[in-house]
Order: structure tokens, then C-alpha cells, then sequence
């Protein structure tokens, strides 16, 4: 089955320091893996993709995320943690099947940033 | 470009209660989805619709749980009775047709449903 694992379910970090979410994944063929942010009541908000080519992905806010195929990891990074980067962060993967296709989630990580 | 836009935002009701909630999806965008986020958790897939057409629903509980879409553009989840595990967030989503997207979906704000 397909599926993607976020081990750790918050992330305490500085404001100014680096920070990095984890995210491991299981698919069968090549993984299209996202990125998504949510906000206190709010939807989720894309962040970033990788479909193929270079492993370093870079997205809004200043995020990026580091796709390594033999450690099945997507792992979100930013050199420097804002206070503002506070909020829910999920990794997903890309199933297609039944003419289209859908993401599966995983469960979160909740990202703290303190002053 | 207007997003995907959903009502109502929130919804309190009390248990064996009716409630539906709307959806209007980005323009042209075929397809359309419905999640459901239950509190700490990640988003599931409830149904998938290409157009008009429910291709997976294979996890809506169709004893109490319905939707539509019958014209391929804003769609409607039901629920009835709600049952207090109703309660959690009901989020809408679409994407354009599948042979021209590299996968990333597009959410709304989301129904938060409180069933008491």
C-alpha cells in the first residue's frame, strides 16, 4: 500500500535557526511527493512538489525540500525559521488510479517557532 | 482567480441532525474531492468525482453520508443522521483533469462540523 509517515508529531526550533520536518514514503513506481501548510482554521495550502529531476525542490516561503530516493525521504527544510512558519505541515503522495488520481496524506507535524 | 470555495465555514449541530455542505470548485478544474480532517490527523478521501462522476467512494459511509455533483462543477456533501464522530473538518479540493496536472490540489477553507 501506498502511504507516507511523518515521525514526529511537533517541531520545536528557534526563531533564526534551521529547521527540517520530517517525511518517508512508500510507493510503487516513481513518487509524485507534496508539501502542504495549514494555518489555524484554515485550508491547506500548497508548498512545493517533486515530480522528477533535481532532488533539491524549492517553494514558497522560502522553503525547500530534499528528495532522496534510496532513503525514501522528502524531508522539508528552511535555513531560517520565522516565527510566522508556525503552523501544521503535511507530506503527501500522489496515487493515480481510476482515470485521475488523489493524494494520501500523512499524519502532520506541528511546527513551532519560538522569538 | 477565485479558489475553491466553501460553505459554511462552521456548523454546530446536535446528533441525528441533517447537515450538508457546499462546495464550488476552482474554474475548470474536473476534478473534485472531499476529505474529511479529523482533529491532529491528516486529511482522508471521503469521494473523488471526474466531472459528474464518483470514481472512488469507496470510504464514504454510505448508510448516513451522500453527495453530488451533478452538473461537473460545485458539488454537495450530506450527512445524515450525524453521529457525534462526525465532528471534524470537511474539506473540499480540485484539481484540474489528470493529463494536465502534475498532482497538487487545491483546498478550500474547510467546513468544521461540531455535532453535540
Amino acid at each position: 500500500a501506498q502511504s507516507v509517515a511523518q515521525p514526529e508529531d511537533q517541531v520545536n526550533v528557534a526563531e533564526g535557526n534551521p529547521l527540517t520536518v520530517k517525511c518517508t514514503y512508500s510507493v510503487s513506481g516513481n513518487p509524485y511527493l507534496f508539501w502542504y501548510v495549514q494555518y489555524p482554521n484554515r485550508g491547506l495550502q500548497f508548498l512545493l512538489k517533486y515530480i522528477t529531476g533535481d532532488n533539491l525542490v524549492k517553494g514558497s516561503y522560502g522553503f525547500e525540500a530534499e528528495f532522496n530516493k534510496s532513503q525514501t525521504s522528502f524531508h522539508l527544510k528552511k535555513p531560517s525559521a520565522l516565527v510566522s512558519d508556525s503552523a501544521l505541515y503535511f507530506c503527501a503522495v500522489r496515487v493515480l488510479y481510476n482515470q485521475g488520481g488523489k493524494l494520501i496524506f500523512g499524519q502532520g507535524t506541528e511546527l513551532s517557532v519560538k522569538p | 482567480e477565485a479558489g475553491v470555495v466553501q460553505s459554511p465555514r462552521y456548523k454546530i449541530i446536535e446528533k441525528k441532525q441533517p447537515v450538508a455542505f457546499w462546495c464550488n470548485p476552482i474554474s475548470g478544474h474536473n476534478t473534485l474531492y472531499w476529505y474529511r480532517q479529523n482533529l491532529g490527523q491528516g486529511p482522508e478521501l471521503l469521494i473523488r468525482y471526474e466531472n459528474e462522476e464518483a470514481v472512488d467512494d469507496s470510504q464514504l459511509p454510505k448508510d448516513r453520508f451522500s453527495a453530488e455533483r451533478l452538473k461537473g462543477v460545485d458539488s454537495t456533501l450530506k450527512i445524515q443522521p450525524a453521529e457525534l464522530g462526525d465532528s471534524a473538518v470537511y474539506l473540499c479540493a480540485s484539481s484540474p483533469n489528470v493529463h494536465s496536472s502534475t498532482g497538487e490540489l487545491f483546498f478550500g477553507e474547510g467546513s468544521r462540523l461540531t455535532v453535540l
